[in-house]
């Protein structure tokens, strides 16, 4: 089984600022796909960032960006230019894909989040 | 707006009853997934149907159930419920196609069950 650790509960950095949330995850496969959600208070799950395992370069997407290690089973996230609306629960998530003949994916293993408060 | 719909948004009920939540996927996505947020347990996998068969199961209860319908669409069933059975339970959908593509799960807006 997959796990998922999240060592930082909560952090807060002024607006504007660059933060970055850690992740690290254990697992025997060797092909799997990881997530950053984002869970603002709305409670929505939001899709922030994906990364696939069998890909050397970093996903970025605008402002987020990842630092994948997979020898150290470490998949970071890094918010540029920080803004009040980054304010939200961060969870980071595991995913295995299925071999079954019409493919599919595993449910997602997710960490116990980070809350980040982003202060004016 | 992920086009994942989830009905209802709230429902509050009585230990030792049954209830039933509903999730609509994507337009197009075939994989539906079930999954429970509660303070004690955080996030947790509860079952993936494919294309109206059950392909996976992570840590649903026996008194839980789900199916999926021709038309897609999924529902949850808890029965006996338990004043820990409180919680948001999210529905998520992905394409679920072959080989190795980009699978990615697209959150509804869950649906919030209180037992008293």
């Amino acid at each position: 089984a997959q796990t998922v650790t999240q060592s930082q509960p909560e952090m807060s950095v002024q607006e504007a600022e660059t933060v970055t949330l850690s992740c690290t995850y254990d697992t025997s496969e060797s092909n799997y796909y990881l997530f950053w959600y984002k869970q603002p208070p709305s409670r929505q799950m939001i899709l922030v960032i994906r990364q696939e395992a069998y890909k050397q370069q970093n996903a970025t997407e605008n402002r987020f960006s990842v630092n994948f290690q997979k020898a150290a089973k470490s998949f970071s996230l890094k918010i540029s230019d920080s803004q009040l609306g980054d304010t939200a629960m961060y969870f980071c998530a595991f995913m295995k894909p299925m071999m079954y003949s019409g493919g599919g994916a595993d449910g997602l293993t997710f960490g116990k989040g980070t809350h980040l408060i982003i202060q004016p | 707006d992920s086009g994942v719909t989830q009905t209802p948004k709230h429902l509050i009920t009585a230990t030792g009853q049954r209830v039933t939540l509903r999730c609509s996927p994507r337009s197009g996505d075939l994989s539906v997934y079930w999954y429970q947020q509660s303070l004690d347990q955080g996030l947790q996998f509860l079952i993936q149907y494919y294309n109206g068969e059950e392909r996976a199961k992570g840590n649903i209860l026996e008194r839980f159930s789900a199916q999926q319908f021709p038309d897609l669409h999924s529902e949850l069933n808890l029965s006996s419920l338990e004043l820990g059975d409180s919680a948001l339970y999210f529905c998520a959908s992905s394409v679920g196609t072959s080989g190795r593509t980009q699978e990615t799960q697209y959150f509804g807006p869950g649906t919030r069950l209180l037992v008293l």
